[in-house]
């Protein structure tokens, strides 16, 4: 059964820093891996997709690698700003990518940014 | 619509009673997911439907919940008798398609459940 670790669980650094955070697979037979991000009280937010032929995706300050055969992904964000608080979620997808494998989440990274 | 819309965004019920939560996806979307996010937990898949189908609901907790869409669109999703470990937040996705392409997915807001 694929397993899910996000490490740190939470991380609060001052505003302009650049960070990383870390997502762990145990099953590196994935089909994609999304990043995510939910502010409280909200759904989530995609924020990348990287399909498992890619090896990373870039928006804006984000950018997400991904590692297959090591069964890892990283967030890193730069220049972080107070509006980046919020809880990161790290998801993979199963299998040939048809939906009925659904997505296994992570627990999570609380970040916090301080002004 | 232009997002995943979910309703009711709370609801508190007594043990022991039924309650059935709704989600109305992007319109278009063919694909629906239902997930559930406990206290202190991850996102835990629950089900999925590629049109009015479910292929496979082994993913529901137990045979209290279950699940209904149709018409391609509007999903219900069922608990009965309720227990306090329901207590969670209800998630709904729903994304264009499956199979080769994956256009990832569009989650609602959700539905905190509190069964007291």
């Amino acid at each position: 059964k694929q397993e899910v670790t996000q490490i740190p669980a939470a991380l609060s650094v001052p505003e302009g820093e650049n960070l990383v955070l870390n997502c762990s697979f145990t099953d590196s037979a994935i089909y994609n891996l999304q990043w995510f991000r939910q502010d409280p009280g909200k759904g989530l937010t995609s924020l990348l997709l990287i399909q498992s032929s890619q090896r990373e995706q870039t928006s804006g300050r984000l950018n997400a690698s991904l590692d297959k055969s090591s069964g890892r992904s990283t967030l890193y964000i730069a220049a972080s700003q107070p509006g980046d608080s919020a809880t990161y979620l790290c998801a993979v997808r199963q299998g040939s990518g048809g939906g009925a494998d659904g997505l296994t989440f992570g627990k999570g990274t609380h970040l916090i940014i301080q002004p | 619509g232009a997002g995943v819309s979910q309703s009711p965004s709370n609801k508190v019920t007594e043990k022991g009673k039924d309650v059935e939560l709704r989600c109305d996806p992007i319109s278009g979307h063919t694909a629906l997911y239902w997930y559930r996010q406990s206290l202190g937990q991850g996102l835990e898949f629950l089900i999925y439907f590629q049109g009015n189908s479910a292929p496979d609901k082994s993913g529901l907790p137990s045979d209290r919940f279950s699940a209904e869409r149709t018409g391609g669109s509007v999903s219900t999703l069922t608990i009965q008798r309720t227990q306090q470990e329901d207590s969670a937040v209800y998630l709904c996705a729903s994304s264009l398609g499956t199979g080769s392409l994956d256009y990832g997915y569009t989650f609602g807001s959700g539905t905190r459940l509190t069964v007291v």
